[in-house]
């Protein structure tokens, strides 16, 4: 059965350094997403992107966070400036279209120290 | 921001037994809901959706009911195995947007 792949599992970076998060979303997809699961906390949405732009964002993803299809296959985030509050774990997520069933990845651990 | 909230942080069941998961969403243009089951150190698994022209869907095991006049979600897994134990979230969508909100979670133990 076809998933969604993350690498790495688990990223510690101090903190102002850039990090980038790589997806690898399901390949017959054409929505994918980023999500933030902090410690002990609900998921919250990042940002979706869709035909190489972003379609939807929430108040979390500001100017310190970017997303981007480099190619066919992956999908990446980036946070240029880490903060302490940071520090989560990064769910990617594909779908075939908007408003429907989200197959998530397995989560990238974030530490900033 | 869009609120989705679950009545019960923690809930624990014998095996065999029926588990009902409960959860309050706030904004009346929610239209599409999904459960999802996350394990210890993985992502968030769908279990089973419903939109809201619907009250009620059956899966394997698992019945989700939907109330829109109370804005409340219920998730009913019948005879719950050692397996079921995970923290269980509703997350809702609105208008077929990108974005699903999810509620801070129940978490389900399942008792031998």
């Amino acid at each position: 059965e076809p998933e969604v792949t993350q690498t790495p599992s688990h990223q510690v970076t101090q903190m102002g350094q850039e990090v980038i998060l790589r997806c690898v979303p399901i390949s017959n997809h054409l929505y994918f997403y980023w999500y933030r699961q902090i410690l002990g906390q609900k998921v919250e949405f990042l940002v979706s992107f869709y035909n190489n732009e972003i379609s939807e964002k929430s108040e979390i993803f500001d100017d310190q966070f970017s997303v981007e299809r480099p190619d066919g296959s992956n999908f990446t985030l980036k946070i240029r400036s880490t903060k302490l509050e940071d520090s989560a774990m990064y769910f990617c997520a594909s779908s075939k279209g908007g408003g429907v069933e989200q197959y998530f990845g397995p989560g990238t651990r974030l530490t900033v120290t | 921001g869009e609120s989705v909230g679950l009545h019960l942080p923690t809930l624990s069941v014998q095996e065999g037994d029926n588990s009902i998961i409960n959860c309050a969403y706030s904004n009346s243009a929610s239209d599409y809901f999904i459960w999802y089951k996350q394990e210890s150190g993985k992502g968030p698994q769908f279990i089973i959706d419903i939109r809201s022209n619907m009250d009620k869907r059956q899966g394997q095991r698992v019945t989700v009911l939907l109330n829109k006049t109370v804005k409340h979600l219920s998730l009913q897994i019948a005879a719950t195995q050692p397996g079921d134990s995970a923290v269980y979230f509703c997350a809702e969508n609105i208008n077929t947007g990108n974005q699903f909100y999810f509620g801070t979670g129940t978490s389900l133990t399942v008792i031998p």
